[in-house]
């Protein structure tokens, strides 16, 4: 099993729709969770930080963490055609020193 | 203020060959680590540095070898080259030694093809 678990979609919605992404885990010990922003072979963009339960809302972009279900959220409003891009969640654990990364979500928002 | 660096941006090697990459971190930045992108994968840990020592190694054969400079810029080298080591390799950059906590900036990648 994997450490972490990311739909690779593709996902394509239309402009101005709430997008969703999503992430579980296995490992009970990650208790720092981000949101990634990757356009075609280019680096991550780190969009969002969270530690622990709870929610962060920045903008349009909102992040959930239940770490009772061992599930991260990224919720994306009045999505943007420049929104397209692939976003991969990371985690890690307090004593360690790598981030864990799903797959990615390749996402379109059609104009 | 400039952002992690790295260089080459794009690299063509056959299989057998070495090859060097580099990485520039942010300034004030002093732990780097590197990353394997393979296409449609999410990226692996490879290693993680803080003051020119190794704090962190992930599951790569010997072959994937680093070190960090006194002004904590790094370098990854891959000897004996595969066709499987085609990849997009990141170098992200934190602020202190790579506590969980700390939040990861990455290079734009250097794109390795091997032939």
């Amino acid at each position: 099993q994997k450490e972490v678990e990311q739909d690779p979609g593709p996902l394509s919605v239309p402009e101005g729709a709430i997008v969703s992404l999503n992430c579980t885990y296995s490992n009970s010990a990650f208790q720092y969770f981000m949101w990634y922003r990757q356009y075609s072979r280019k680096g991550p963009e780190l969009l969002m930080y969270t530690y622990s339960s709870g929610n962060k809302e920045d903008g349009r972009f909102t992040a959930q963490v239940d770490k009772s279900s061992k599930y991260i959220s990224l919720f994306i409003r009045d999505s943007q055609p420049s929104d397209s891009a692939t976003y991969l969640c990371a985690m890690s654990a307090p004593t360690g020193n790598q981030f864990y990364f799903g797959t990615g979500t390749s996402l379109t928002v059609i104009p | 203020d400039a952002g992690v660096t790295q260089s080459p941006t794009h690299l063509i090697k056959t299989r057998g060959q070495q090859v060097t990459l580099r990485c520039s971190p942010i300034s004030g930045h002093k732990s780097v680590s590197w990353y394997q992108q393979v296409l449609g994968q999410g990226p692996q840990f490879i290693f993680q540095y803080y003051e020119k020592e190794e704090r962190g190694r992930g599951n790569f054969p010997d072959r994937f070898s680093a070190r960090q400079f006194p002004n904590y810029s790094s370098e990854l080298n891959v000897n004996a080259l595969l066709l499987g080591d085609s990849a997009l390799y990141l170098c992200a950059s934190s602020l202190d030694l790579g506590a969980a906590n700390e939040k990861l900036f990455f290079g734009s990648g250097t794109q390795l093809s091997v032939l």
